[in-house]
């Protein structure tokens, strides 16, 4: 069965630090894809990336970066010089992907982390 | 490019009462979730919809909880009767997904009280 652990339930730190949000899954699946998500006080869901099983090149987009190794069924999530606009609660996914004609795609979520800013 | 609409934004309900959630997709997007999310926890999903047809509808309470998407496009949740356990945030998300998991865009929830 698929399963995503979020171990940090709440993460606070000053406005500049950096901070590493983590996310180990478990997956029967060769081919697989993990997301992660934000969700802000205003409580929509809101897109950050998508990341395929084949794909092990860490990537940046602005003060965020992830890494991703298999070896350790990981993908972390990194906020450098983190800001208050980054107080939110984050969710790692996993989809889970059937090798069949009903893709069903659907995501599997881990408890989330709750990110406090402080300035 | 609107995003992923949901109505009313919040409810408030007694126990064994009916309630019915709207959710508008994306344009285009064939691919719609019904995720259920209780405070403290990630969302899970209720059903999943492709065009009008259901793909996978294995956690959805179904003595209680009926979906439906009705030309492809709208779908509707209702709840009947509500339990006190079903107080928590309904989720609707919608993607283009061709041949691979894409994104899912999400609406910004109904949150459900039941008292």
């Amino acid at each position: 069965a698929q399963k995503v652990t979020q171990a940090q339930t709440e993460i606070s730190v000053v406005e500049k630090e950096d901070v590493t949000l983590d996310c180990v899954y478990e997956t029967r699946d060769t081919t697989y894809y993990l997301f992660w998500y934000k969700q802000p006080p205003s409580g929509e869901l809101v897109f950050l990336i998508r990341r395929n099983s084949f794909d092990e090149q860490n990537e940046i987009s602005g003060r965020y970066s992830w890494n991703f190794q298999k070896s350790t069924s990981s993908f972390n999530f990194t906020i450098t010089a983190s800001q208050v606009v980054d107080s939110a609660v984050y969710f790692c996914a996993l989809s889970d992907l059937e090798v069949s004609s009903s893709n069903t795609g659907k995501l599997i979520f881990g408890q989330g982390t709750t990110l406090q800013v402080k300035p | 490019e609107a995003g992923v609409a949901q109505s009313p934004r919040y409810k408030i309900i007694e126990k064994r009462q009916s309630v019915a959630f709207w959710c508008n997709p994306i344009s285009g997007h064939a691919t719609l979730y019904w995720y259920q999310q209780i405070l403290g926890q990630g969302p899970k999903l209720l059903i999943q919809f492709q065009n009008n047809g259901v793909v996978d509808d294995s956690q959805l309470p179904k003595d209680r909880f009926s979906a439906e998407r009705l030309k492809g496009v709208d779908s509707t949740l209702k709840i009947q009767p509500a339990k006190l356990e079903d107080s928590a945030v309904y989720l609707c998300a919608s993607s283009n997904m061709k041949g691979s998991p894409g994104a899912q865009y999400f609406g910004p929830g109904t949150r459900l009280t039941v008292l």
